[in-house]
C-alpha cells in the first residue's frame, strides 16, 4: 500500500463549488505539505503543517484553507472554486529535522469549469 | 531570496544520446539540500537524488549522474545513453534548513522527450 494517499485522484467541479482534497499518510511523519503544480511554474507551496496545532501559509494560500485532523490526515479545501485553481495538487510528508526527503502522494488532478 | 531556475523548458533528443538538464539555485543559507525529481506522463513524482550543501562529490547511478558545483550554484543532471522511458518532466528543488520549514522550492521543470 502507498505511504501517502490522496483522494480523489481526479475531480471536475464547477465555479463556486466547495471542494475538499484529502491526504493520508502511514509514515508517521509530523510534517505535511500541500503543493500545487501548474505548467511552466513547477510546484508551489500552498500550506504546511508541523502538527495538528501548527498550520502555516505557503506562498500561494489565498483561496485555500486546510485542516489537520490528525497526525496522519491533512485536507485542503477550496471554499469557492474558480477556474484558475485548475491544477495538479500534491500532498507530501516529511519526518522532521532528521530526514530531509519529502514523500509525495500520487496527486489530485482538479478541473474547475 | 531562494530560487531555483531550470532554464531549459523543453529538450528533445534521439535515443542513445546523452543529455544534460541544468539547474541553478540561489540561497543565502550555508546548509541546504538539493533534489531532483522525475515526473513521468502518469503524473507522480519520483525521487531521484538528494545532495546536501557540504557534499560536492558527484554521484553516478547507472545511466544517471549529477554534478554539484557550489562555486556556480549549479546542480546539473546528466542522462547517458538516453532511452524512451526517460521521457518525463524533471524538477530540481531546493530545501533550506535554516528556516526549519522543510519546504521545497521547485524549478519550473524541464520536459525531456526522447525519440526512438
Amino acid at each position: 500500500d502507498a505511504d501517502v494517499t490522496q483522494t480523489p485522484r481526479n475531480r471536475i467541479t464547477k465555479t463556486g463549488k466547495r471542494i475538499m482534497l484529502e491526504c493520508s499518510q502511514t509514515k508517521g511523519h509530523d510534517r505535511m505539505y500541500w503543493y500545487r503544480q501548474d505548467p511552466g511554474l513547477g510546484l508551489r507551496l500552498i500550506y504546511y503543517s508541523f502538527d495538528v496545532k501548527d498550520i502555516n501559509k505557503g506562498e500561494i494560500s489565498d483561496g485555500y484553507s486546510v485542516s489537520r485532523q490528525a497526525q496522519a490526515k491533512f485536507s485542503l479545501s477550496l471554499e469557492s472554486a474558480i477556474p484558475n485553481q485548475t491544477a495538479l495538487y500534491f500532498c507530501a510528508t516529511r519526518a522532521g529535522t532528521s530526514e530531509y526527503e519529502q514523500y509525495f502522494g500520487p496527486g489530485t488532478r482538479l478541473t474547475v469549469t | 531570496a531562494q530560487k531555483v531556475t531550470q532554464a531549459q523548458t523543453e529538450i528533445s533528443v534521439v535515443e542513445k544520446e546523452d543529455v544534460t538538464l541544468d539547474c541553478v539555485y540561489e540561497t543565502r543559507d550555508t546548509t541546504y539540500y538539493l533534489f531532483w525529481y522525475k515526473q513521468p506522463p502518469s503524473g507522480e513524482l519520483v525521487f531521484l537524488i538528494r545532495r546536501n550543501s557540504f557534499d560536492e562529490q558527484n554521484e553516478i547511478s547507472g545511466r544517471y549522474s549529477w554534478n554539484f558545483q557550489k562555486s556556480t550554484s549549479s546542480f546539473n543532471f546528466t542522462i547517458t545513453a538516453s532511452q524512451v522511458v526517460d521521457s518525463a518532466v524533471y524538477f530540481c528543488a531546493l530545501s533550506e534548513e535554516a528556516s526549519n520549514t522543510g519546504k521545497l522550492i521547485f524549478g519550473q521543470g524541464t520536459t525531456l522527450q526522447v525519440k526512438p
